[in-house]
Formats: C-alpha cells, structure tokens, sequence
C-alpha cells in the first residue's frame, strides 16, 4: 500500500530534550515536506526537500532541522525543543520531474507533539 | 509572498443541504488550487483541485469554481452527508515550483 509513515504518533517531553520525529514513503517521491499545524492557524511548511541532500527552509524552520540521506526518508530533528513546538505535525511527500514537484501531495497520519 | 483567506473557520449544515466553502489568494502568479479534506486523526488528503486554465471542475458531489479576475476560489459540496464532516483546507500555489500556501480550514459538521 503506497503511503506515508511518521514515528511516533504521539510524544510527550521536555524543554530542551533532542528529539527525532521520523518519515517514510513508499512511492519513491522525490519530493518530502515537514508542516505544522496549529489552531487558528491552518498548516504553515518547516522544511522541505526535493531530492536527496537537497533540503529548503519553510515558512516557520527555526528551531528545526531535516536530513535527506535517503530518498524515502525524511526526519524531522528538534535539537532543543521549547513549549511553542507544541503542535500536530505532518510529513508529505509527492513526485517530481527535474526542478519541477508534481502537485499532489500526499500526507501521514500526523505527529501530536507536546512539550511542557 | 502568497496569502489565502479562508471563510468561515466552521460551518454546519443538515444532511442533503449544501455547503460552500470560500478562499480567496493574494498572488496574481498562483495557478494550482487544491482541496484538502482532514477527518479526525488523519493527515489531509486532495479531494479536488483545479488550475487556472479552467473555471469548474466537477467530480461527483463536490465542484470547484474560479475565479482568477477576483482572485477567489470556491469548494462546494452538494448532498451532504454526515461523512462530509472534517476540516477542508484549500491551498495555492504556482504549480510545481513555489510551496503550497493553505488557508486555515473549515470545519464542516453535517447534521443528521
């Protein structure tokens, strides 16, 4: 079955305690894209990637780092997370042709995040 | 940079009646239009989407209208059913080249 993978679904920690929130595809997209999702606030991109060792800032990427070593994955590193990390996060990916990402995206089930 | 409004942020409707969702965009250069349907404890997934080429596209019970001299865009869902019920996002983009933009949702109740 083509789809998406985040690990862990939910994560409770702590102020400044390094965590990695991992993504994987199976459709052999080159394209992959870390957002967030907050009340009131829609869906805002962190990070994206085109291909492998190609990766872009977002919208909102401070305070996050990615890694694209391998085409079908994608983590999510928050080195020194803080309460306003607090958030749903989600993974997608889709294909691309060169430069050019195909338009849909297809999405994981989501990473409920908290840190207090 | 792209901007997209969203309205309403809720919207609640009985089964059967229709329900018309607005958003509208900033850059003139967006071209890519998608819907995006969100139930409860999943990631978004495209239920419709449409290009600027084209001014409705239909599938089923749900269509999706432009207007590129406004700037706006419109999801209607005709029939509804309870299972209409999530959160609906749109989004915009130049396609395949800039980020997707999304506006920030509709949550849709269907009342039975």
């Amino acid at each position: 079955e083509a789809q998406v993978t985040q690990n862990p679904r939910y994560l409770i920690t702590v102020t400044g305690k390094k965590l990695t929130v991992t993504c994987s595809q199976n459709m052999n997209h080159e394209y992959m894209s870390w957002y967030r999702q907050d009340p009131g606030l829609g869906l805002r991109q962190i990070y994206y990637s085109m291909n492998v060792e190609v990766t872009d800032k977002g919208d909102v990427p401070e305070g996050y780092k990615v890694s694209r070593k391998e085409k079908r994955n994608f983590p999510l590193i928050l080195e020194s997370p803080s309460p306003n990390q607090t958030s749903l996060y989600f993974c997608a990916s889709s294909s691309s042709y060169g430069r050019i990402r195909a338009d849909t995206q297809y999405f994981g089930p989501g990473t409920r995040l908290t840190v207090l | 940079g792209e901007n997209v409004e969203q309205h309403p942020s809720t919207l609640s409707v009985q089964e059967g009646d229709s329900a018309v969702i607005k958003c509208t965009y900033s850059d003139s250069a967006s071209n890519y239009f998608p819907w995006y349907k969100q139930e409860l404890g999943k990631g978004p997934q495209l239920i419709i989407d449409i290009r600027s080429n084209v001014g409705e596209k239909k599938d089923q019970r749900i269509a999706v209208t432009l207007n590129k001299t406004a700037k706006h865009f419109s999801l209607h869902i005709t029939e509804t059913q309870p299972e209409d019920s999530a959160v609906y996002f749109c989004a915009a983009s130049l396609s395949g080249n800039t980020p997707l933009v999304f506006g920030k949702g509709t949550r849709l109740s269907v009342i039975a």
